[in-house]
């Protein structure tokens, strides 16, 4: 089946040491997302690809970044994870970049840092 | 900025009833609205989205309403059974593409 897929499930780091979270799917679609939802809260938009346009939302702090070397992939770098950083980290695509379109979601990766 | 606010926070209620979740948005400039599922530990499933030309959209047992003028959507969820627990969210979509979320309602149904 056509789907977003998320690796790990469940990453724990520690205070400071980087880590990357990846993102795949076989939707072939044009749009890439990553949002951030900590415990009990609205998940929140850090940065969208479009194609290999990048978009960066205004209050994405400094320590995440972003790749996407190819359509299949997205990949989250956290640079230095503090401890304000362990939350579930959502990967979604959509077809195109048309505010009309629905956004299909990944199953997430947990992020613990110690 | 858009802010989107989802009541009640949680919800428990007995198998079998009808219940209806509220949302509310405090810009009106939206093109769409989403609701989602999330399961405990789970990503988000889609379940119904409404376009900003339209009133509501009915899926099987669920059914949305959206009144953009007043910035208010609800869903209905009919009949409601165990396996509809879950964690519900409004998303709404503004320009850029953008999903702005609620922070969910906690459902509960009792068996």
């Amino acid at each position: 089946d056509a789907m977003v897929i998320q690796n790990p499930r469940y990453q724990v780091t520690q205070f400071g040491k980087p880590v990357t979270l990846s993102c795949s799917q076989t939707l072939n679609h044009n749009v890439m997302y990553w949002y951030q939802q900590k415990s009990s809260q609205a998940p929140k938009l850090l940065f969208h690809y479009y194609d290999k346009d990048f978009n960066n939302e205004a209050d994405t702090p400094d320590n995440f970044q972003s790749r996407r070397p190819n359509t299949s992939f997205c990949f989250l770098d956290i640079r230095s994870p503090g401890l304000g950083d362990a939350a579930m980290y959502l990967c979604a695509t959509s077809r195109r970049d048309y505010s009309t379109d629905t956004q299909y979601f990944g199953p997430g990766t947990r992020l613990t840092v110690l | 900025k858009q802010e989107v606010t989802q009541i009640p926070a949680a919800l428990s209620v007995p198998e079998g009833e009808n219940l209806v979740l509220n949302c509310s948005f405090t810009d009106s400039a939206i093109y769409n609205l989403q609701w989602f599922r999330q399961d405990p530990g789970k990503g988000l499933t889609s379940l119904l989205l409404i376009q900003s030309s339209q009133r509501e959209q009915t899926s099987g047992r669920l059914n949305a309403s959206l009144d953009k003028s007043s910035g208010r959507s609800t869903l209905y969820i009919a009949a409601s059974q165990p396996g509809d627990s879950a964690t519900y969210l409004c998303a709404v979509m503004e320009y850029g593409n953008k999903l702005v979320f609620g922070a969910g309602t906690i459902l509960r149904v009792k068996s």
